[in-house]
């Protein structure tokens, strides 16, 4: 079956460490995001990518970084500089970077810094 | 600037009624509408879409409406099934670019 995979489920990070979060697909979407969602906030956009070796700054990318070497993964860093992190983190895919034929959203990585 | 807006961010109906979610958007520019609904430590779903050339889409139980003049859509879910309770988020593109999302409402169906 085709979809999309975010790991690990839960990940517990100490502050000043940067940690990542895995999204890999194989649905042979061109399009990924990174979503964040907190509580009364809804879907704020991290980074997204639209082509292999090429990735955008979405509304809140401060503290975080990217990479985009294979079609089918798109790996988040949360870098130490990232003030707040701890979040519900979701990855997105679609098929052509316009966004009408709809997202396919991975199931999440909670993030939580102990 | 919150573009895509959810104003009630919870709503709470009995089994059989109708649900009513509300969302309302400022750039005039959005041209293509979609709800996704997620449940707790899952990701979002899509669950119906409409173009800005229509008013009106229905699909089984679910219809979206349309009103481009007021900037304003909302998803009918009738009749209400416990199962359907979750957070419903709406969206909305320009042009075929990426998606903007509200806040979400939560949605409780009681038994």
């Amino acid at each position: 079956d085709g979809g999309i995979t975010q790991s690990p489920k839960y990940l517990f990070r100490k502050e000043g460490q940067n940690v990542t979060l895995s999204c890999e697909q194989n649905l042979n979407h061109d399009a990924m995001y990174w979503y964040r969602q907190d509580p009364g906030q809804g879907l704020r956009l991290i980074y997204y990518s639209q082509i292999v070796n090429d990735f955008q700054k979405g509304d809140i990318a401060e503290g975080y970084s990217v990479s985009r070497e294979k079609k089918e993964s798109f790996p988040l860093t949360v870098t130490s500089a990232q003030k707040n992190p701890t979040a519900f983190y979701l990855c997105a895919s679609s098929i052509l970077p316009g966004s009408s034929y709809g997202y396919t959203f991975g199931s999440g990585t909670r993030l939580t810094v102990v | 600037d919150q573009q895509v807006k959810q104003n009630s961010p919870s709503l709470s109906v009995q089994e059989g009624r109708i649900s009513i979610l509300n969302c309302d958007y400022t750039n005039s520019m959005f041209d293509y509408f979609l709800w996704y609904k997620k449940y707790p430590a899952e990701g979002p779903t899509f669950l119906i879409s409409i173009s800005s050339i229509k008013d009106k889409n229905e699909d089984g139980r679910f219809t979206v409406f349309l009103n481009k003049s007021a900037k304003h859509l909302s998803l009918h879910i009738v009749p209400s099934q416990p199962g359907d309770s979750a957070v419903y988020f709406c969206a909305a593109s320009d042009r075929g670019s990426r998606l903007t999302f509200g806040e979400g409402t939560q949605l409780t169906v009681n038994p």
